[in-house]
């Protein structure tokens, strides 16, 4: 299986500012790479799909960026409704595994 | 607009099973593949396997073999994941979600099944 780490586990930052999370596969993946949004007490939203494709209706601070090994996801500029937990997910081989999550708060 | 939406939530005893639903809306029903997820309580995500709409074809996470049947009724577009055998680690939510374009793009909003005697 393929095993996916994020850094870091947690992140406390200001509004407005820059954060980026970054996502490391045991093995290289192609493109079939997303990253997700979720908030308590409910379902994970698509934000990036195909390591660096903006999902329709997703803000334009957050974009994606990567290949083979290392991922990451950045917001530019944080937002108060950017609180959740951030997941990547690999989607190159089964079983399809996903990170442990970035828990992203505000300062 | 796409929905997908699940059954309530369900307390089982250890050993019981598990039959949860997923019907999809505002879409073609036999165009996407549907994949099940679940998430323990305080936990990360973990995928447990797909269903073909069309086809009925379907596979599952080497840990669930022999333990998760998915199926579908096409006339009603839902399918369906039934776990077996279920223990207290069965504890979790689990979600039904569509793949578009080599990602999960619209998720069911979580059924969550309680394992307690």
């Amino acid at each position: 299986d393929i095993q996916l780490t994020q850094s870091p586990s947690s992140v406390s930052a200001s509004v407005g500012d820059r954060v980026t999370i970054t996502c490391r596969a045991s093995q290289g993946l192609s493109n079939w790479f997303a990253w997700y949004q979720q908030k308590p007490g409910k379902a994970p939203k698509l934000l990036i799909y195909d390591a660096h494709s903006l999902h329709a209706g997703v803000p334009s601070r957050f974009s994606g960026d990567g290949s083979g090994t290392e991922f990451t996801l950045t917001i530019t500029s944080l937002q108060p409704e950017d609180v959740g937990t951030y997941f990547c997910q690999q989607l190159n081989n089964f079983p399809f595994t996903f990170g442990p999550g970035t828990k992203v708060e505000i300062k | 607009q796409v929905q997908l939406v699940q059954s309530g939530a369900e307390v089982k005893k250890p050993g019981a099973s598990v039959k949860v639903s997923c019907k999809s809306s505002g879409y073609t029903f036999s165009d996407h593949y549907i994949h099940w997820v679940r998430q323990a309580p305080g936990q990360g995500l973990e995928w447990m396997g797909w269903i073909n709409p069309e086809s009925g074809g379907t596979e599952s996470a080497q840990k669930f073999h022999g333990r998760v049947t998915m199926t579908r009724d096409t006339s009603l577009s839902e399918v369906y994941m039934e776990l077996r055998g279920l223990r207290y680690d069965d504890t979790a939510v689990f979600y039904c979600v569509r793949i578009r374009r080599g990602a999960f793009d619209y998720w069911g909003q979580g059924t969550l099944v309680t394992v307690s005697s």
